[in-house]
């Protein structure tokens, strides 16, 4: 069976940083793209970041480009985001999500999200 | 950046009814466009891709079509399991930008 499962969400204070990890199982982790979604409290989905099955293509949002990295283990099969200089706006429940293809392309399998609150 | 702008926002409908959502592209994404269900609570689920391409398990009541710029969901008989909210993803470049969504709900 298929599965997502993020970690690393929790309280932290404007400025700080954080750690996400999404460990996935059920599939052939290395043979497909892989990306970040939040979605702020009552708000839409947003496309945060991907990175492509060999970590050769890395794409960011504008929100939090120079702000957050993407990256991946294949040996390990796990997603990462590592996360610096948070705002506010950054608070949202982060979602893991598989893409469909090793490149660009729709999701087609998600984690049920990891809560992540900036807050003085 | 190309931007994804979804109407309407939401709308309320009876059981039966036919839905129809529209996604409209600000450039040319040729057909590399998603379409997902997102049910309150729940994690987003997959309906279409490539514009019109049904993914595995979801009814045939709904249905994807368009390219280029502008893009169109139809829901034929609305039923009381498809309240959720609904979003289009464009996905032919980074960033893969989502509508504002559209919020179904019963009349």
């Amino acid at each position: 069976e298929m599965q997502l499962v993020e970690s690393g969400g929790g309280l932290v204070q404007p400025g700080g940083s954080l750690r996400l990890s999404c460990a996935a199982s059920g599939f052939t982790f290395d043979d497909y793209a892989m990306h970040w979604v939040r979605q702020g409290p009552g708000k839409g989905l947003e496309w945060v970041s991907g990175i492509n099955y060999n970590s050769g293509g890395i794409g960011y949002a504008g929100s939090v480009k120079g702000r957050f990295t993407i990256s991946r283990d294949n040996a390990k099969n796990s997603l990462y985001l590592q996360m610096n200089s948070l705002r506010p706006e950054d608070t949202a429940l982060y979602y893991c999500a598989k893409g469909t293809t090793s490149g660009w392309q729709s999701f087609d399998y998600w984690g049920q999200g990891t809560l992540v609150t900036v807050s003085s | 950046d190309i931007q994804m702008t979804q109407s309407p926002s939401s709308l309320s409908v009876s059981v039966g009814d036919r839905v129809t959502i529209t996604c409209r592209a600000s450039q040319g994404i040729g057909n590399y466009l998603a379409w997902y269900q997102q049910k309150p609570g729940k994690v987003p689920k997959l309906l279409i891709y490539a514009a019109s391409t049904f993914q595995s398990g979801v009814p045939s009541r709904f249905s994807g079509s368009g390219s280029g710029t502008d893009f169109t969901l139809t829901i034929t008989s609305l039923q009381p399991e498809d309240v959720a909210t609904y979003y289009c993803q464009k996905y032919n470049s980074a960033p893969l930008t989502f509508g504002g969504g559209t919020k179904v709900e019963i009349k």
